[in-house]
């Protein structure tokens, strides 16, 4: 039962330009919405996040977009850099609950120089 | 920076052997975590623990394992009898809300 889903499992993308990493997700309870970046031998690393009562939030190079009516929230990095590259994680919560995250399959970023 | 920190590293262990994974979540925080990640699969959450009791947990987290906050500082996932299908990357986390969780580096656990 996949509720949070990243249908890209990779993407490509030259440096200085911009990435854009999509998730969708099917519960419409989840209502705390977060980005992770992780390395491979290392745990996620926090990013991002929104709340569901917001449709955008910005934090230096990252923009992390949300639609509710399409359940659908996406993460840009403007601009990318050969740093960025590790796989990106989007991740969801839903009310009440002690913060349990639902994570998706990722996304593989690569930043080419 | 505060961090959540994880021992082992790397843990072998044999099919049918107790393993205890340690974790040292930040010190303001109030919820803890375990959650698990299979080669080439996705994060999966394992259980929750708030206010020294489990909060929430999955169906992965039977009655072989187990989770405990022996004192102020460590945390501790407890799998009783390992089987082969346990071997996976255990990250610990923590958070001081129900908001963001922030993550160890992980245990990969090995059992042959």
């Amino acid at each position: 039962d996949q509720q949070v889903k990243q249908n890209s499992p990779s993407l490509s993308v030259q440096e200085g330009r911009i990435s854009i990493l999509n998730c969708d997700y099917t519960n419409s309870m989840f209502d705390y919405f977060l980005w992770y970046k992780k390395y491979p031998a290392e745990g996620p690393t926090f990013l991002i996040s929104i709340s569901s009562i917001k449709d955008k939030n910005e934090d230096g190079r990252f923009t992390v977009f949300l639609n509710k009516s399409a359940k659908h929230l996406s993460l840009h990095i403007v601009p990318s850099q050969p740093g960025d590259s590790a796989v990106y994680f989007c991740a969801a919560r839903f009310t009440g609950t002690a913060s349990k995250l639902t994570f998706g399959t990722g996304t593989r970023l690569q930043v080419t120089l | 920076e505060p961090e959540v920190t994880q021992t082992p590293s790397h843990q072998v262990t044999q099919m049918g052997q107790e393993v205890i994974l340690r974790c040292v979540p930040i010190s303001n925080h109030l919820y803890f975590y375990w959650y698990r990640q299979i080669l080439g699969q996705k994060v999966e959450f394992l259980v929750s623990f708030y206010n020294n009791e489990i909060s929430e947990k999955s169906e992965i987290f039977d009655d072989q394992f187990s989770v405990e906050r022996p004192d102020g500082s460590n945390f501790t996932l407890k799998i009783r009898s390992t089987k082969l299908e346990d071997s996976a990357m255990y990250f610990c986390a923590s958070s001081r809300q129900t908001t963001e969780a922030f993550f160890g580096q992980g245990t990969r656990l090995t059992v042959v």
